[in-house]
């Protein structure tokens, strides 16, 4: 049961032009969201992560929003970088089930020149 | 300060053996966690340790184990290996009980054949 999905496998975008990566989750007790980045033959990185109690986090060129009622988050990456094309998972987490990190199934950004 | 480190990086095992995979947590982390990376399916849990004890397990098959040793490092087995375990292997350490950001190792990559 895949309780956090990523409904785009893939996303290809021009450079300097803005990135949007979505993610749904089914689990209402979620609390806790992260993104993470993963380039081939590399272990993912954390890359920006946000509480239940806000709804949006930035950090530099990224961007997370949570809207809690749709239980949708979403990426923005403002400018897209060539460095930026990697696989991008998103996570969820609950305090009641000890932050176990359950993973979408990932979306493949590809940034053009 | 070293990250997580899991060894080895490549394998190719045959249907119905066993095998066994390490994980080097990031000194001074107590808790790691074991997940299958397969095409389309995004990171699956498969469990967690933390002080030696399993606190969390994914829905895998009891073919698939685990522990930890008192040093934090951890070890992962599979027994009667099938084809479908072929997938990346990832190890993710974290601080403490509250896994909101976990590091992850470069994996191993098993392959069945």
């Amino acid at each position: 049961d895949q309780q956090v999905k990523q409904n785009s496998p893939s996303l290809s975008v021009q450079e300097g032009r803005i990135s949007i990566l979505n993610c749904d989750y089914t689990n209402s007790m979620f609390d806790y969201f992260l993104w993470y980045k993963k380039y081939p033959a590399e272990g993912p990185t954390f890359l920006i992560s946000i509480s239940s109690i806000k709804d949006k986090n930035e950090d530099g060129r990224f961007t997370v929003f949570l809207n809690k009622s749709a239980k949708h988050l979403s990426l923005h990456i403002v400018p897209s970088q060539p460095g930026d094309s990697a696989v991008y998972f998103c996570a969820a987490s609950s305090f009641s089930n000890d932050y176990k990190l359950s993973f979408g199934a990932g979306t493949t950004v590809t940034v053009r020149a | 300060k070293a990250g997580v480190t899991q060894t080895p990086r490549y394998l190719i095992k045959t249907r119905g053996q066993q095998v066994t995979l390490s994980c080097s947590p990031i000194s001074g982390h107590r808790s790691v966690s074991w997940y299958q990376q397969t095409p389309g399916q995004g990171l699956q849990f498969l469990f967690e340790y933390f002080s030696e004890t399993q606190r969390n397990k994914g829905n895998f098959p009891g073919r698939f184990s685990g522990r930890q040793f008192s040093n934090s490092r951890s070890e992962m087995n599979v027994s009667t290996l099938e084809l479908g375990d072929s997938a990346l292997y990832l190890c993710a350490s974290s601080r403490d009980t509250v896994n909101t950001e976990a590091f992850f190792g470069q994996g191993t990559r098993l392959t069945v054949v």
